[in-house]
């Protein structure tokens, strides 16, 4: 069965600094990766996905994913952290019946 | 042009009473699907409808239900409410049902339900 695993609950960076959101997947099959950002009262945003081709994704606001195979992850990464970025963030692999599965959620501090 | 969006924004129930949440399409969007988000969690599916047909559910009780309307917007019901039951529920659409790097699944702001 697809699932995906978020190893960090809470990452803290300063602002400007780089940031770091950790993806583990398991999946009996290519997967389609996703991740998804959603601030304080609101819906979920995509910001990337990965469907198989290029293996380094790029997305909205800086954001990029690197899918690498041997390590089976999909880990989101950004080279300046802003305030706005502040959120929880949310890694998704697709499910069989054309459904998101979603990890637990990384929540996101920001410091000044 | 309008998002998703969902109806009402936050519901405060009993438990053992039944609740029906509402949501809007996209325009041109013909499938829906319904996510619970517990606190702390990440959303869980329980639904999707397209063309007016369950197409998929999550793992959860027969007290959930749903229906789809001929102009795409949908109501999930959840009949008997638990306290278990308080958590925000997402709508989700998108043009069609395939593979999710061709559809890209639009969420709603959600309905925060809370069961005293």
């Amino acid at each position: 069965a697809q699932s995906v695993t978020q190893l960090d609950s809470h990452v803290s960076v300063s602002e400007g600094t780089p940031v770091l959101l950790r993806c583990n997947y398991s999946s009996s099959y290519s997967p389609s990766l996703f991740w998804y950002v959603q601030h304080p009262n609101k819906g979920l945003q995509l910001l990337l996905k990965y469907t198989s081709a290029a293996t380094l994704v790029k997305g909205i606001n800086g954001f990029e994913a690197e899918f690498k195979k041997s390590e089976t992850s999909f880990h989101l990464t950004k080279p300046s952290a802003h305030m706005s970025d502040a959120a929880e963030y949310f890694c998704a692999t697709g499910g069989s019946q054309g459904n998101l599965i979603f990890g637990k959620g990384t929540k996101l501090s920001v410091k000044p | 042009d309008a998002g998703v969006t969902q109806s009402p924004t936050h519901l405060i129930k009993t438990r053992g009473q039944h609740v029906t949440l509402r949501c809007s399409p996209i325009s041109g969007h013909k499938s829906v699907s319904w996510y619970q988000q517990v606190l702390g969690q990440g959303p869980q599916f329980i639904f999707q409808y397209y063309e007016k047909e369950e197409r998929g559910r999550g793992n959860f009780p027969d007290r959930f239900s749903a229906r789809q309307f001929p102009n795409y917007s949908s109501e999930l019901n959840v009949n008997a409410l638990l306290l278990g039951d308080s958590a925000l529920y997402l709508c989700a659409s998108s043009l069609a049902r395939g593979q999710l790097g061709l559809y890209e699944q639009y969420f709603g702001p959600g309905t925060r339900l809370t069961v005293t």
